[in-house]
Parts: C-alpha cells; structure tokens; sequence
C-alpha cells in the first residue's frame, strides 16, 4: 500500500515555462514534507520542504504548496531551465519518526530549451 | 566538506552469490541510513543507524540481508545469498542533529545486477 504517490511518471516544459510537479499521501499523521532532486548516476539532493503549518514556503523559482485537507502537494517551478531536468521524489514524515522518510515513486521532469 | 562515500559504484554477481556495499558518511553525521531504490520506484529505507545503534530495520529482509556499523562511523551493508529481485541501487545518506527536519545527505549509490 503506498502511502505516498506521484501519479505522473513523467513531465516535459518549455524552458522559462512554469513545471508543477504534483505528489499525494494518505496517511494524515505527516506532518513534514520534502521534495528531493535526482540526476543521473548521483543520489537524490534536497530541494525544499514545508511543514504542516504551512500551506506555502518559497526558495528562489521553487515554491511547495500544501493542501492538507486534501492530503496534496505539488512543486512549481518558474520559470523552468534546461538544468532543473532530473527526477523529481517527493517524500515525507512526522515528527516522532526519528527523521525517517517515506518516498513517492519520482517524476521525470524534461525541460526543452 | 567531502560528501557521503559508497563503494563500489556499480557491482554484477550471479544470484546465490554474496556482495557487500561500503558508506562513509559525511563527517560528524551520527545518523546513517541505507535505502534500496529499484528502478522506476523511489528509495525505500532498509535500516536506520544512530551512532552505532539501529534506530529502525523493519523493512530490512533479515534472512539474506545483514548491515552494521561497528564504530559508529563507516557502514557496510550486505546480501548473502542474493536473489534476482535484489537488483537495485543501494543509496547510502547521513544526517547531524543540525540537520534540517527530513534532511538528509545522499552517497552515489551502487548499482547492483544480480543475473
């Protein structure tokens, strides 16, 4: 049973065009939430995160929205380059899990010149 | 500051065989964790270490699977016998208490090929 979905394999963008990149989770005790980078032949690099109290945090062109009612997040970036092209895992957590995270599947994010 | 270190990067064996990954984590980092990313699939953790202590293994198959890490800095995680479905990248991450909440530094990981 996956707690945590991004039902999107895969996304392709225009370069300067906006990427969201959506993730879902099921279980309402998480309370934190990631989404980590991946390129190949590397290991996953973190982004940007936001906790429950929050429904939006901001870090340059990547914003994370939250919709707790609806147990959604989603990643926008704008405007989208040719070097955000990797894959995209969100991931998450709560606060008695001893920093222990639980993945969703990635998306591939292509951003065409 | 040097990042996290895994040996080998990439490993073949036939299955029934045994194989073992190496991790240095990032110096300092008294959180170790060791996941198993199956292609097309996000990473899983298998074992969770704090200092030298596991923290969390739950989803460690321990009748083939074995991870330690005696002094509480280098790790190794291993497979005996291996099976084909163990084919995988193991990522090895570290984290330090000043670590952000879920923040956690990843290794290159070691592509495996069971055959």
């Amino acid at each position: 049973d996956q707690q945590v979905k991004q039902n999107s394999p895969s996304l392709s963008v225009q370069e300067g065009r906006i990427s969201i990149l959506n993730c879902d989770y099921t279980n309402s005790m998480f309370d934190y939430f990631l989404w980590y980078k991946k390129y190949p032949a590397e290991g996953p690099t973190f982004l940007i995160s936001i906790s429950s109290i929050k429904d939006k945090n901001e870090d340059g062109r990547f914003t994370v929205f939250l919709n707790k009612s609806a147990k959604h997040l989603s990643l926008h970036i704008v405007p989208s380059q040719p070097g955000d092209s990797a894959v995209y895992f969100c991931a998450v957590t709560y606060h008695n899990a001893g920093n222990m995270l639980t993945f969703g599947g990635g998306t591939r994010l292509m951003v065409k010149p | 500051e040097a990042g996290v270190a895994q040996s080998p990067r990439y490993k073949i064996i036939e299955k029934r065989q045994s194989v073992a990954f190496w991790c240095n984590p990032i110096s300092g980092h008294a959180t170790l964790y060791w996941y198993q990313q199956i292609l097309g699939q996000g990473p899983k953790l298998l074992i969770q270490f704090q200092n030298n202590g596991v923290v969390d293994d739950s989803q460690l198959p321990k009748d083939r699977f074995s991870a330690e890490r005696l002094k509480g800095v280098d790790s190794t995680l291993k497979i005996q016998p291996a099976k084909l479905e163990d084919s995988a990248v193991y990522l090895c991450a570290s984290s330090s208490w000043t670590s952000g909440v879920g923040e956690q530094y990843f290794g290159p990981g070691t592509r495996l090929t069971v055959t």
